[in-house]
């Protein structure tokens, strides 16, 4: 029963390469968010979407592409890969204002 | 801007000990906090919330915070630690609905039997 997924939960791949991470809810939430924590485990916002409507675009890299096909979805593309994207990647959803996690994806960029 | 300060990177406590971890936060307007709980490999849980009201609020697994406004604080508490409890805790201040939540750097828990 679970209640916000994400898929793969690890990804190891190369430099350069270009992968996706996907999330999906089941609460019927509007809003649905990612977060990357870094090494050091400080959460930092990405993206959020409100009924597939991107709201807010932190200061990330244009390599960096959300997508949102229904409310239900929302999906992360890196592309051209680099070390500095080694992370834990976090999808969140939300009604009002609690945000429920996922079990987030560690991305290793070798 | 909004931010968020957990002094303690790293509490050792013994079990059926008492518990505080210390969170302050730096908001303009009201504040939404949140306590979350990340046990190792695993994704985040919400532990509890204030959002107005009773400044004492309990959530799951016997923890408790208490919002003080002039403190700009919103401690985490727990009366009897149990060894199930190492993890690593963040604190959180949201603006609203559908607005972004930021984390402190968290603290970790580390009970010895």
């Amino acid at each position: 029963d679970t209640a916000v997924s994400q898929t793969p939960k690890y990804l190891v791949t190369q430099m350069g390469n270009d992968k996706s991470i996907k999330c999906e809810q089941n609460l019927g939430h509007d809003t649905m968010y990612w977060y990357k924590q870094d090494s050091k485990k400080f959460l930092k916002i990405m993206f959020s979407y409100n009924n597939k409507e991107l709201i807010i675009n932190e200061t990330v890299p244009n390599r960096f592409s959300p997508k949102s096909p229904d409310k239900a979805h929302l999906n992360l593309h890196i592309n051209s890969l680099e070390l500095g994207d080694s992370a834990v990647y976090f999808c969140a959803s939300s009604l009002d204002r609690e945000q429920y996690f996922g079990p987030g994806t560690r991305l290793t960029v070798t | 801007a909004q931010s968020v300060t957990q002094p303690d990177i790293h509490i050792t406590v013994s079990e059926g000990a008492s518990l505080e971890l210390r969170c302050n936060y730096s908001y303009g307007a009201t504040p939404y906090l949140f306590w979350y709980v990340q046990s190792p490999g695993q994704g985040l849980q919400l532990l509890l919330k204030y959002f107005s009201g009773d400044t004492l609020v309990q959530g799951i697994k016997g923890f408790e915070a208490e919002f003080k406004r002039s403190q700009s604080s919103f401690n985490l508490r727990k009366p009897s630690v149990h060894w199930s409890d190492a993890a690593e805790y963040f604190c959180a201040v949201g603006a609203g609905t559908a607005s972004k939540l930021t984390f402190g750097t968290g603290t970790r828990l580390q009970v010895t039997l």
